[in-house]
């Protein structure tokens, strides 16, 4: 079954560090997203990616960084993590060939808690 | 831009009672519209999706219909079990655009 992987389902961070968040597919995947999730607001879409090494902003990127190295993997870095970081992170992953009828497939969070 | 507008929960339902739950989007072009599942604790799922207008997407009961005329999207069920309850978002993505644009969600719980 195709997957996608975040490296840590629950995560508690102090004010200031940095913090990395993996996510990992096994589909071949050319796009990647990190959206965080809050309540009352939906999903916000931070930053994605559509080829190594390459990365666009999101809707709210301001915080947070991306790396993607390798087609398989995307890591959303949060530089000097802040209380109001405290939410769902999702990762999900897209192949462009499908086009606008593809959707996305998603990985099953990582609940970071910025103390 | 895109942008999809659904109802606000949360819902509240009893089993087998029937569930409509409201999406309307704005878009340019002829979007492809999804339903994606939020079980407790778990990542989002795709649930059903239609890719143009009059599709009829359907998945363990429920349905959507893409009707391009009121710009809608409705999520429906005829009879809801306690293992639906969760959060429903609606969805959509338009043209060559690679992103989703999600509604805030609307939460299920169906009781006993």
């Amino acid at each position: 079954d195709v997957k996608v992987t975040q490296s840590s389902r629950y995560l508690v961070k102090r004010t200031g560090e940095k913090v990395f968040l993996e996510c990992v597919q096994d589909m071949d995947h050319e796009n990647m997203f990190w959206y965080r999730q809050d309540p009352g607001l939906g999903l916000r879409l931070i930053y994605f990616s559509y080829d190594v090494k390459m990365k666009e902003k999101g809707d709210i990127p301001e915080g947070y960084s991306v790396s993607r190295e390798k087609k398989e993997r995307f890591s959303l870095i949060l530089e000097s993590a802040s209380t109001n970081q405290t939410s769902m992170y999702l990762c999900a992953s897209s192949a462009p060939t499908t086009g606008p009828a593809g959707g996305y497939t998603f990985g099953s969070g990582t609940r970071l808690t910025v103390v | 831009g895109n942008s999809v507008t659904q109802m606000e929960g949360p819902v509240t339902l009893s089993e087998e009672a029937f569930l409509t739950i409201n999406c309307t989007y704005t878009a340019t072009g002829y979007p492809s519209l999804f339903w994606y599942v939020q079980y407790p604790g778990e990542g989002l799922q795709l649930l059903l999706k239609a890719t143009k207008a009059d599709d009829k997407g359907s998945n363990k009961g429920f349905e959507a219909t893409y009707r391009k005329e009121t710009t809608s999207f409705h999520l429906e069920k005829g009879s809801v079990q306690v293992s639906d309850s969760a959060v429903y978002f609606c969805a959509l993505r338009g043209g060559s655009n690679y992103k989703l644009t999600f509604g805030k969600g609307t939460l299920l719980t169906v009781n006993p």
